[in-house]
């Protein structure tokens, strides 16, 4: 079944710690992106990747780093977190036509101690 | 400056009767028009969407209305079940331009 997969779901840790997010989907897309995300706030664009080894830094600025050797890959690195980085992290890809519908996957909540 | 703006923070609405979300934009150049909604924890899931020549589209209990002159669209859910209860976001897009402008969200409590 296509879809679009997170994990871990859940990540408490403590400052300092390098941390990977990852993000895989299954439906072929060339567009994925990260999303950072509180409550009652809109989600800010952090990363984006148009296609294989293509990344680009969204409007938020962000301390975190991505990488894309894969088509279906698409993982963000912290090197050393903090516990500004405590957020709702959010991962989505768009395939081709329609209205530039992204379809997300489940989140990463992310707890720095 | 927020080219998206739900002015809304949260919405009550009895179960049964018609919920209305309501989004306002500032960049007459965008050509898509997108609600999401989002429960806690979770990843928000695709709704409905309307082009920017479109003044309606429909999708079973989902109707999206725009209004080009005011900016404006709302989103009308009839009748809300409690399911419905969850944060709704509204994006909006350009063409050309593969990345979406999220508004804040709405939270919507559908009470019994």
């Amino acid at each position: 079944e296509a879809d679009i997969y997170q994990t871990p779901r859940y990540l408490v840790i403590g400052t300092g710690k390098k941390i990977t997010l990852e993000c895989s989907q299954t439906m072929g897309h060339d567009k994925m992106y990260w999303y950072q995300q509180d409550p009652g706030m809109e989600l800010h664009l952090i990363h984006y990747s148009y296609g294989v080894n293509s990344t680009e830094k969204g409007d938020l600025s962000s301390e975190s780093t991505v990488s894309r050797i894969r088509t279906e890959h698409f993982p963000l690195t912290l090197e050393s977190a903090r516990p500004s980085h405590t957020s709702q992290y959010l991962c989505a890809s768009r395939g081709q036509g329609g209205h530039n519908e992204q379809f997300f996957g489940p989140g990463t909540r992310l707890t720095v101690l | 400056d927020q080219q998206v703006k739900q002015n809304s923070p949260s919405l009550s609405v009895q179960e049964g009767r018609i919920s209305i979300l309501n989004c306002d934009y500032t960049n007459s150049m965008f050509d898509y028009f997108l609600w999401y909604k989002k429960y806690p924890a979770e990843g928000p899931t695709f709704l409905i969407s309307i082009s920017s020549i479109k003044d309606k589209n429909e999708d079973g209990r989902f109707t999206v209305f725009l209004n080009k002159s005011a900016k404006h669209l709302s989103l009308h859910i009839v009748p809300s079940q409690p399911g419905d209860s969850a944060v709704y976001f509204c994006a909006a897009s350009v063409r050309s331009n593969y990345q979406l402008i999220w508004g804040a969200g709405t939270k919507l409590i559908i009470k019994p």
